[in-house]
């Protein structure tokens, strides 16, 4: 296992679809976060798993959005009925949990249009 | 106020300089500090982390923490223009599931 794999790498997708977004932690890590990037700004948390439950949303994730990691592996984020400020880079990331957080590695991330 | 404030830049300085990049953070429970790399289209790389006050060196890279500023910084020497990024400040409180707020970065842009 090299790292966390996100999948697709680009999405393009008309304003209204909805659209998947897969990652794939590295394998012994329970943890697992989603964050969005916009053009000019750091990553924003959206929501934080550990194993297969869901333990944080931020305020940034509209009903619109939907995540799970079913058996505390991959996880999907869902995006309903998409708009053109969806339009970001989403970026996912995984780590232990520990007493020490020693900084999580991000996957490649998929960037998502919306046109 | 922004809860991780860092200057957008761009800052530049010659190949071989010492490049110094400064970020403030809001709140004073904040435990750990991380300095990320991230180059045009790819995502953000882990490159420092810090917990304690003071200087921590790893190669070329020394990450700077005073909590009672509330500073954090990261010195890069001996600067190539590889290292031409944005450099990303991300701060945690304690507890919170290790959950990481970010600054909006710092573009560095060495020239030869």
């Amino acid at each position: 296992d090299t790292g966390v794999s996100q999948d697709p790498r680009h999405k393009i997708t008309k304003r209204g679809q909805n659209v998947t977004f897969r990652c794939d932690p590295i394998s012994e890590h329970n943890r697992l976060y989603w964050y969005r990037q916009t053009l000019g700004q750091g990553p924003e948390f959206l929501t934080y798993f550990q194993n297969e439950a869901q333990l944080e949303k931020s305020r940034l994730l509209s009903d619109r959005f939907s995540a799970e990691r079913p058996k505390g592996s991959f996880s999907t984020l869902e995006i309903q009925r998409t708009e053109q400020g969806d339009s970001a880079m989403y970026l996912c990331a995984s780590s232990l949990a520990l007493g020490i957080n020693y900084g999580y590695t991000f996957g490649s991330g998929t960037r998502l249009t919306v046109v | 106020q922004k809860e991780v404030e860092q200057n957008s830049g761009p800052l530049s300085v010659p190949e071989g300089a010492i490049a110094s990049l400064n970020c403030t953070y809001s709140d004073r429970v904040s435990q750990s500090f991380f300095w990320y790399r991230q180059y045009s289209g790819k995502s953000p790389e882990l490159i420092m982390s810090i917990y304690s006050n003071g200087d921590k060196e790893d190669g070329r890279f020394t990450a700077q923490l005073n909590k009672a500023s509330q500073y954090v910084s990261l010195l890069i020497r001996d600067s190539q223009p590889s290292d031409s990024a944005t450099y990303l400040c991300a701060v945690q409180r304690g507890g919170g599931g290790n959950k990481l707020t970010f600054g909006t970065g710092t573009q560095l842009k060495v020239e030869l």
